[in-house]
């Protein structure tokens, strides 16, 4: 069974850091783009950023563009974001999606990140 | 404010058929036909049901259907189906500066 499940999510106040991780089976690992997305409480999806098959070439949405880092392990088959100088509006579900093409076709249940005081 | 812009709400009885219109612009949906569609009902991870404008994966249903004009992209669900009431996203690429961008989101009320 083809899975995603994500872990590391929680409390953490604003200024904080916080690291995500995403834990994948039944499908080949290091052969596909990964993906994170999030979603607000009461708010649409919002892309965070993607990471290519090998790691070599990640992309980010322009507000997490220099506190956020997507990683891969392949050998482990896991997929991580590094979460840095959080902010309030940094609270949401995060989802960890596996790519196909331009589309995310499997997706974790999510880990929720609340960033507060 | 979401890149694509989809209707904050739809709806419409069981057995007719309903389209969410979804509009972005000639640097994304205009461009490239890499428009996804993702299904989610409440309190759980959303689901692929169109991708590449008008492909349907493995074990979706027929009634839902994509297609694409210029620059906006619509979903269409015939038959519709009590189950069929949800939350509903589009999502297109934009090139590498952008990669994707989503709708904000359309409702379903099926009456």
């Amino acid at each position: 069974e083809v899975q995603l499940l994500e872990s590391g999510g929680g409390l953490v106040q604003p200024g904080g850091s916080l690291r995500l991780s995403c834990a994948a089976s039944g499908f080949t690992f290091k052969t596909n783009g990964m993906s994170w997305v999030r979603q607000a409480p009461g708010k649409g999806l919002e892309w965070v950023s993607t990471i290519s098959a090998t790691g070599a070439v990640t992309y980010y949405a322009d507000s997490m563009k220099g506190r956020f880092i997507i990683s891969r392990d392949n050998s482990k088959n896991t997929l991580f974001v590094q979460m840095n100088s959080l902010r309030a509006e940094d609270t949401a579900i995060y989802y960890c999606a596996k790519l196909q093409s331009k589309a995310f076709d499997i997706w974790g249940q999510g880990t929720m990140v609340t960033v507060s005081s | 404010q979401s890149a694509l812009n989809q209707p904050a709400s739809v709806s419409g009885s069981p057995g007719q058929s309903i389209t969410i219109s979804c509009t972005g612009t000639s640097s994304d949906i205009g461009t490239y036909n890499l428009v996804s569609w993702y299904q989610q009902h409440p309190g759980k991870a959303p689901k692929l049901i169109i991708s590449d404008v008008n492909k349907r994966p493995s074990g979706v249903s027929n009634r839902f259907s994509g297609s694409k004009s210029g620059n906006t992209a619509s979903l269409t669900i015939s038959g519709l189906q009590a189950e069929d009431e949800a939350d509903y996203y589009c999502c297109s690429y934009g090139g590498s500066d952008t990669f994707v961008s989503f709708g904000g989101g359309t409702k379903l009320t099926v009456l």
